[in-house]
């Protein structure tokens, strides 16, 4: 079955610390991957996607993700945490074969104390 | 705004009553997303279009749920005689033909079945 596991319900950081939030895959074949993040009371908002090429893809807000094949992971980083990062964070991956949808892992709460 | 809109933002009903959510994506994106999401979990995947053409459901998409699309722009997804495992927030999201791998969300619809 196709799934996608964050290991981690809640990742707890400092300010200016540098933070990881992990991800792992099931899925056959090369998927696409992405990273999106939900603030209270608003929609989910997309940070960074890998599709092909560099292991390691840049997205919004200064994060990073390192695309690991023979891991299966997909891990976001970021080397220094801002308290106004602090939101629940969605890993995804889509199929590439015959199908546009989403399958996303049950989510991380990233908390970053001043 | 011209990001995807969602009405209601809420909505209560009582079980056994017919719900409509209607979904606005952004101009001109001609895909078109629904997902639910639950306390505690990822988004899953219920639908999408590609301007008028449903293309895919889930299994999660009982024969009490219909989405449509019928001009290529707004969707709606009707759920019939609710229960209370319906309540969930509703997302939609949608995607354009020149990147159809970032899907943007709107702020969801979340439905409660007293």
């Amino acid at each position: 079955a196709q799934s996608v596991a964050q290991p981690e319900d809640q990742v707890n950081v400092a300010e200016g610390n540098p933070l990881t939030v992990k991800c792992t895959y099931s899925v056959s074949g090369n998927p696409y991957l992405f990273w999106y993040v939900q603030y209270p009371n608003r929609g989910l908002q997309f940070l960074l996607k890998y599709i092909t090429g560099d292991n390691l893809v840049k997205g919004s807000y200064g994060f990073e993700a390192e695309f690991n094949k023979s891991q299966t992971s997909f891990h976001l980083k970021k080397p220094s945490a801002l308290v106004s990062d602090s939101a629940l964070y969605f890993c995804a991956v889509r199929p590439i074969y015959n199908t546009d949808k989403l399958i996303f892992g049950t989510g991380t709460r990233l908390q970053v104390f001043p | 705004d011209t990001g995807v809109s969602q009405n209601p933002r809420h909505k209560i009903t009582k079980r056994g009553q017919n719900v409509t959510f209607r979904c606005d994506p952004i101009s001109e994106h001609n895909r078109l997303y629904w997902y639910r999401q639950t306390l505690g979990q990822g988004p899953e995947f219920l639908t999408y279009f590609q301007n008028e053409a449903q293309l895919e459901k889930s299994r999660l998409l009982s024969d009490r749920f219909s989405a449509e699309r019928p001009k290529g722009s707004f969707s709606t997804l009707e759920i019939q005689r609710t229960e209370q495992g319906d309540s969930a927030m509703y997302l939609c999201a949608s995607s354009s033909q020149s990147d159809p791998y970032e899907q943007y969300f709107g702020p969801g619809t979340r439905l409660t079945v007293t």
